[in-house]
């Protein structure tokens, strides 16, 4: 059974600094794009970052919101995959989900994470 | 960024109903279109890949269609854990979401 775990979501002042977690299971890791993607309260899906498998190189790509502030990378030795949020804005506040993609580092989402709320507030 | 818009944003419907919810791409993903359904408090849920192909346990009420820059999610006969907002999901270049269709009873 495919399972995928967040944490590290909290309440973080605006300008600061978070750092999210995806530990994974039941599948091989290494085989797969990972993807995070978020859900600000009470609205739709914004897709954040990418990174394809090492055997793909590991190319990660991000939403223009987030370019430049944002980091992802994985370890391929535990399965886990992370999200480096860097000078947080209020507007960065929403769940947010790690997910798997079907195969091929195709983007597309075939399994999430139950997700990790970030709010960002003074 | 490719907009993806999705028609109508809510839509009413009974148990047994035929559902078609359209999505619609500001340029072409060729078949680079995916289909997620969310039930309220919980996370997302794949049902469909490259437009047509069923995510492993999705049920085959569920059907996708389209190519291009028009598609289709079709549910044959609406059930009763069927109500949930539902989202198309383009991946031909940097990956972007539909707004989402509210199915409601």
């Amino acid at each position: 059974e495919v399972q995928l775990v967040e944490s590290g979501g909290g309440l973080v002042q605006p300008g600061r600094s978070l750092r999210l977690s995806c530990r994974t299971s039941g599948f091989r890791f290494g085989d797969y794009a990972m993807s995070w993607v978020r859900q600000a309260p009470g609205k739709g899906l914004e897709y954040v970052a990418f990174v394809k498998s090492k055997n793909s190189g590991g190319t990660t790509e991000y939403t223009t919101s987030v370019r430049g502030r944002f980091s992802v990378s994985r370890d391929d030795s535990n399965s886990i995959v992370y999200l480096q949020m860097n000078s947080l804005k209020t507007e960065d506040t929403a769940v947010y989900y790690c997910c798997r993609d079907n195969g091929g580092n195709s983007r597309a989402v075939e399994f999430w994470g139950q997700g990790t709320l970030v709010t960002v507030s003074s | 960024d490719i907009q993806m818009t999705q028609s109508p944003s809510t839509l009413s419907a009974s148990v047994g109903d035929r559902v078609t919810i359209s999505c619609r791409a500001s340029q072409s993903v060729d078949k680079w279109l995916a289909w997620h359904q969310q039930k309220p408090g919980q996370a997302p849920k794949g049902l469909i890949y490259t437009a047509s192909n069923l995510q492993t346990g999705v049920p085959l009420r569920f059907s996708g269609s389209g190519s291009g820059t028009d598609f289709t999610l079709t549910i044959s006969s609406l059930q009763p854990e069927d109500f949930a907002t539902y989202y198309c999901q383009q991946y031909s270049g940097n990956s972007t979401f539909g707004q989402g269709t509210k199915v409601e009873i």
